[in-house]
Parts: structure tokens; sequence; C-alpha cells
């Protein structure tokens, strides 16, 4: 199987909120998840990635908790503020050779003053 | 450094007509891969080259093929163009060093079948 579930698919956020968006996948052979971002009319830019040997990373106000057993992975935004409105994108990739992304559905954030 | 640069930005073309886009990777990158992404399906995989090669292939028909130069350059091309075509068209580009090198995109390429 090479699909990652995302969810939600809309997220509503206070400004100064925590952000929590989920992804899961059924795949152990994939070995890198990376998380972008996305503005209308632009293309997706990379926020953080987290490989599972890790169980989290953290870059600034955005953290990845990845918990290998459940084949589940996630992405905080902590403070959330307007300027994070954007959809965003979990995804998955494997070791062996190729750049190939796998992608989850999305989730739009919205984050109100 | 530069980014990834995609042309054109916009495109608007009749069913049945052919249409090519082009991606012009990050200087020193070697591997291009392209996506398709539409409100229904998100983003898919198309295909991927490194070192004028393709590597990987996503479950597109034949119309959908690509191909990458000596430069690292990279065109897309879609024949016999359909209406569900209509997408935006992004490139990445990357090392190619495979599983978790950065891949960086493009602003992709708006392609409208009409």
């Amino acid at each position: 199987q090479q699909q990652v579930k995302q969810s939600p698919q809309s997220l509503i956020v206070q400004k100064g909120g925590i952000s929590i968006i989920n992804c899961a996948y059924e795949n152990t052979a994939f070995d890198y998840f990376p998380w972008y971002q996305q503005f209308p009319g632009k293309g997706p830019a990379l926020l953080i990635a987290i490989r599972p040997d890790v169980s989290e990373k953290k870059e600034g106000r955005f953290t990845i908790s990845f918990n290998k057993s459940a084949k589940q992975f996630s992405l905080h935004i902590m403070d959330s503020q307007p300027g994070d409105s954007a959809t965003y994108f979990c995804a998955a990739s494997f070791s062996y050779n190729t750049d190939k992304l796998i992608f989850g559905t999305g989730t739009r954030l919205q984050v109100f003053p | 450094k530069a980014g990834v640069t995609q042309t054109p930005r916009y495109l608007i073309k009749t069913r049945g007509q052919q249409v090519t886009l082009s991606c012009s990777p990050i200087s020193g990158h070697r591997s291009v891969s392209w996506y398709q992404q539409t409100p229904g399906q998100g983003l898919q995989f198309l295909f991927e080259y490194f070192s004028e090669t393709q590597r990987n292939k996503g479950n597109f028909p034949g119309r959908f093929s690509g191909r990458q130069f000596s430069n690292s350059r990279s065109e897309m091309n879609v024949s016999t163009l359909e209406l569900g075509d209509s997408a935006l068209y992004l490139c990445a580009s990357s090392f190619g060093q495979g599983g978790g090198t950065e891949a960086f995109f493009g602003q992709g390429t708006r392609l409208t079948v009409v």
C-alpha cells in the first residue's frame, strides 16, 4: 500500500492556538516523511521533515511527532498565526533510488485573528 | 540561488491538442519529478527523471510523457488533451540521491483544457 491518509480535511484555529494535522501510512518501507505548505497560486514549500529513527523534530513553531509502531505522524503548529493560513500536505518517500513523494490529501488551515 | 522555474505559468488548450511544459531545476540538482495537482485527486506523481533517465513512473496513461536534457532541464508532454487533464502541473527538483533528498517545487503551470 502506497497511500498516505491525512486528516482533517480542513481546520479552523484561533490566533495563538495549536493546529494539529495527522497522517497515517501503511507501507513500513517509507523512511522519509516531509510536510509541505502551499499558498494559493504557489507551489508546495518544504516546511519540516523527519525520519523514522526520530520520534520528534522541532523547527521554530513547527513540530513533527512520529509514532513508528502506530505508523502515524503529525504536524503541530504552535502559536498559530493568520499568516499560517495555507494548505498543508504530509508526504512519504522510500530510501531506495527515488525521490518520488506520495502525498496525503491536504489540510486547509485557516487561522482567525 | 534561483528556484525551480516552470514555463509557461498558464496555458489554455483545446481538447485533442498536445502541450509541452518546461521545468528548469535548481542549479546542481539532477533529479526532476513531475506532479499533477487537482482539487479531486490532490497531488499525484507523474514521473521522475535523473541524469536523463526516467527513474520512476506513476499511474498515468501513455499520453503523458517526459524527458530530461543533459543540463537537467525537463519537459513533459501531454498528447490528445482531454478535459480531465485540466490541472496544475508542478515540477520538483532535488539532488537525486533518493530517500529524503529535499525536493523544491516550482510555481507550476496551470493548464486549462476547453
